[in-house]
């Protein structure tokens, strides 16, 4: 079966550059999620969508931005990196209209380093 | 706010021995509860879930049953294997503004050794 997902799979990066790390979810599925998670923490939820909509925002800085497009995918961009943004990033798709009761399918996450 | 709290890690058993990780939740309205297992270098594969009070989710050996009156949701195998070894993760489901977002316990390594 189709899983989510992500490229690129590792990405270093040095402090103050751009990344943008994309996400394409299961087929027929409308609801794309961000988490980070950071070394040793558990996933934070970062921003969703929904239908190509921004349906609800967590603990997302200012310096990242995101935006599903026509086909579904997801990117997520990420400005004036720092330090503290290493971690592994991680899409998760659902079908229909984010259900309480959905299940969200992760992709293998990306893993990003900033020097 | 919603969340979760998962007994802390790490759990270090024998293979066949039974396995209990707590899980216990706050949350407003109706949540639905997940278990997630993060292999080593790989990313968060559901393991289990459940939709609502009473009920049970299983898969591969594991269960969890959702307990509204306790407001837990433990998860148990009764014989544990050297594949098994990975960090489980409980979740919640709850909506929030518009989509529903996962709550993450901190996690709980498991190593099983032979």
């Amino acid at each position: 079966a189709a899983g989510v997902i992500q490229s690129p799979r590792h990405l270093i990066k040095e402090k103050r550059e751009t990344a943008t790390l994309k996400c394409y979810p299961i087929p027929r599925h409308d609801t794309v999620y961000w988490y980070q998670q950071g070394p040793g923490q558990d996933p934070q939820f970062l921003i969703s969508f929904y239908e190509k909509m921004q349906s609800d925002k967590g603990s997302i800085p200012d310096r990242f931005s995101a935006q599903q497009f026509s086909d579904y995918h997801s990117e997520l961009n990420m400005s004036s990196l720092e330090l503290g943004d290493s971690a592994l990033y991680f899409c998760a798709s659902s079908p229909g209209q984010a259900r309480v009761t959905d299940t969200q399918y992760f992709g293998p996450g990306t893993r990003l380093t900033v020097l | 706010g919603d969340s979760v709290t998962q007994m802390e890690g790490p759990v270090t058993l024998s293979e066949e021995a039974f396995l209990t990780i707590n899980c216990t939740y706050t949350a407003t309205g109706y949540p639905s509860l997940f278990w997630y297992v993060q292999y080593p270098g790989e990313g968060l594969q559901l393991l289990l879930k459940a939709t609502k009070a009473d009920d049970k989710g299983s898969n591969k050996g594991f269960e969890a049953t959702y307990r509204k009156e306790t407001t837990s949701f433990h998860l148990e195998k009764g014989s544990v294997q050297v594949s098994d070894s990975a960090v489980y993760f409980c979740a919640l489901s709850a909506r929030q503004t518009g989509a529903n977002n996962l709550f993450f316990g901190t996690g709980t390594r498991l190593t099983v050794i032979p």
